[in-house]
């Protein structure tokens, strides 16, 4: 079955970039989807189709995937932008998620 | 306004069934692949099952042969039932809706299921 794998965690000063990362076998050829989840909260897709963010998702979140790597940028992290991140591809008739990424903000 | 809302999550022993159900709004849930996600506690997110705009059903392996995914088109409502439950089926369950490039563009609240003796 098909894994993508994550960091667990990602530590950043407020303000720096946070760069989290996703690798699965020719991940640049299906498309990547990247979430938010907050404590309590249910998650938020911030990038869609590899580099599209949703109406209201802020402008400092961006994201790329090639090769055998997707990526989630954060330029400015702040504060608010602590949480959870998980990425997701389809691979046959499957939702794949990765183990996801505890950003730290501090 | 799309609004996906879950019920029927609670206490159960192992073995036994539950049903959960996803109340869809602002959108007809067969135009729409639709989901279910699952959080179990201190862990990540697990996709669990899909029903496609066809009707055709696909599950995780962990859950195959005990979950089943449907829908009620006049309710507008996306049903899980869970037959015997395993202690490791604890999770928070979430239902959504597939967006663009087989993403999850809309999520409910999470409905929490326990199985436990």
């Amino acid at each position: 079955s098909y894994e993508l794998t994550q960091a667990p965690s990602l530590s950043v000063s407020p303000g720096q970039t946070a760069s989290i990362t996703c690798s699965g076998d020719k991940l640049g050829d299906k498309f990547a989807s990247w979430y938010q989840k907050k404590p309590g909260q249910s998650p938020v897709v911030v990038i869609y189709q590899d580099v599209k963010r949703p109406s209201g998702i802020p402008e400092r979140f961006s994201a790329s995937n090639s090769g055998n790597t997707a990526t989630l940028t954060i330029s400015g992290t702040q504060t608010m932008d602590e949480a959870d991140y998980y990425c997701q591809a389809w691979d046959n008739n499957n939702w794949v998620f990765g183990g996801g990424t505890k950003l730290t903000v501090l | 306004e799309v609004q996906l809302v879950e019920t029927g999550g609670g206490l159960v022993q192992p073995g036994g069934s539950l049903r959960l159900s996803c109340a869809a709004s602002g959108f007809i849930i067969n135009s729409k692949y639709m989901s279910w996600v699952r959080q179990a506690p201190g862990k990540g997110l697990e996709w669990v099952s899909v029903i496609y705009t066809s009707g055709t059903t696909y599950y995780a392996d962990s859950v195959k042969g005990r979950f089943a995914i449907s829908r009620d088109n006049s309710e507008n409502t996306v049903y899980l039932q869970m037959n015997s439950l395993r202690v490791e089926d604890t999770a928070v369950y979430y239902c959504a809706r597939e967006g663009d490039g087989f993403s999850y563009d809309s999520w409910g609240q999470g409905t929490p299921v326990t199985v436990s003796s």
